[in-house]
């Protein structure tokens, strides 16, 4: 069976300082490993995935996330960030069906990110 | 090219009734999965529709049931509502052997 665990439920920080969204999974195959975004009363945007090869990943508004398979975690980081960055994180872990296809995503239970001025 | 739509985007449901959320899928996307999101927690997996068929389904009761048609817009039906189903309902739609899913805005579903 797979999980996800987010270490922490909320995280405040002032703008423009370095932040990280810590993610740690358990699974007994191989995974895709994503984080998305959720802002208030909007659904999931992804925000960046790991499926192979390179084990940092990035997104397009500076975020990057490290998969490290012996400590089973897939944290995210962003250097500098900015008010607009205030929302809810999710990670989130998905194996594979039969036949190859993508399986379920299976979620951790989120942290919120919240920049302060 | 369009985003998943659903709907409608909030309801309220007195217990014990049955309710229908509807999704349609990005173009071209042919399966479909729904997720429940309780509040302050993570989205739960219910179940995906490849080719009109259910393609692996989450710890969720049979009351939960769906359904995809030959477009490949679904339906998720849950019947005898209970409180506890009170929740964000999230359609994500994608091509198969694809690792990205793309969500719907979601269906806030209240049960009272």
């Amino acid at each position: 069976a797979q999980s996800v665990t987010q270490l922490d439920s909320q995280v405040p920080v002032f703008e423009e300082a370095p932040v990280e969204l810590r993610c740690n999974y358990s699974s007994s195959v191989s995974v895709y490993l994503f984080w998305y975004v959720q802002y208030p009363n909007q659904g999931l945007q992804l925000l960046l995935k790991y499926l192979s090869g390179s084990t940092l990943v990035e997104s397009i508004n500076g975020f990057e996330a490290e998969f490290n398979k012996s400590q089973t975690s897939f944290h995210l980081r962003k250097p500098s960030v900015h008010i607009s960055d205030t929302a809810e994180y999710f990670c989130a872990v998905s194996g594979l069906n039969y036949g190859g296809s993508q399986g379920n995503l299976i979620f951790g239970k989120g942290t919120k990110l919240s920049v302060k001025p | 090219e369009t985003g998943v739509t659903q709907s409608p985007t909030h309801l309220i449901k007195t217990r014990g009734q049955q309710v229908t959320l509807r999704c349609s899928s990005q173009s071209g996307h042919n399966t479909v999965s729904w997720y429940q999101q309780a509040l302050g927690q993570g989205p739960q997996f219910i179940f995906q529709y490849y080719r009109e068929e259910e393609n692996g389904r989450g710890n969720f009761p049979p009351r939960f049931s769906g359904l995809q048609f030959p477009n490949y817009s679904s339906e998720l039906n849950v019947n005898a509502l209970e409180l506890d189903d009170s929740a964000l309902y999230l359609c994500a739609s994608s091509l198969v052997q694809n690792t990205e899913a793309f969500f719907g805005q979601g269906t806030r579903l209240t049960v009272v």
